[in-house]
């Protein structure tokens, strides 16, 4: 596989579950990111993680709780969502440090939280 | 407060015409912009992107063009094709919070009819 995937790519989920999801980058970068994407608004960054360590939070809620347990990999683990968190959740990742910046997106999992 | 403005959220163009994507951004301290398309079901993929220091870049049928006195940036995109039918997103790179980000625009859907 090549790339940044996502499972699951879609998840529905009650406000008292628990779930996580996973993000996978395949391309030997650095950094991960997993941001939010509702509708009508721009892409609003969540999480970063450089180096397996978490460098950025843009004050998002406790009920999302991410980890990075190597490079390659990154979770967001959800308890507790209301309505309002459901979105479109994407995963990307970057090499930091090169002039370019280009950061390489999955697929997203579309949640819905009832 | 939105630092990168998308003002059209959609636009039509006939197969084998010019599309032009305009953005607008209002922190001077950006240092390099990115262009993204996003086909629905899939995450945004990297397009093209230009650093603060050039004012256009040139790749195929895509050129973007940075005016900064402007703080306007635009995608063309020539000649269009209906595979081009897209979601595209404007993103800049600065510095905030002490770290570097993107921020994104809220997103233009482009129509390309045959």
């Amino acid at each position: 596989e090549t790339g940044v995937t996502q499972t699951p790519r879609h998840l529905v989920m009650g406000m008292t579950n628990k779930k996580s999801l996973k993000c996978e980058q395949h391309l030997g970068h650095n950094a991960m990111y997993w941001y939010k994407q509702s509708a009508k608004k721009p892409l609003e960054l969540m999480f970063v993680y450089s180096l397996e360590e978490r460098v950025e939070n843009n004050s998002v809620p406790s009920r999302f709780s991410p980890e990075c347990p190597n490079s390659s990999h990154l979770f967001l683990h959800l308890h507790t969502l209301q309505p309002e968190d459901s979105a479109l959740y994407l995963c990307a990742s970057s090499q930091e440090r090169v002039s370019s910046y280009e950061q390489y997106f999955g697929p997203g999992t579309r949640l819905t939280v009832t | 407060d939105q630092q990168v403005k998308q003002n059209s959220p959609s636009l039509s163009v006939q197969e084998g015409r010019i599309s032009i994507l305009n953005c607008d951004y209002t922190n001077s301290m950006f240092d390099y912009f990115l262009w993204y398309k996003k086909y629905p079901a899939e995450g945004p993929t990297f397009l093209i992107s230009i650093s603060s220091i050039k004012d256009k870049n040139e790749d195929g049928r895509f050129t973007v063009f940075l005016n900064k006195s402007a703080k306007h940036l635009s995608l063309h995109i020539v000649p269009s094709q209906p595979g081009d039918s897209a979601v595209y997103f404007c993103a800049a790179k600065g510095l905030q919070g002490g770290s570097e980000k993107l921020v994104f625009g809220k997103g233009t859907k482009l129509t390309v009819n045959p």
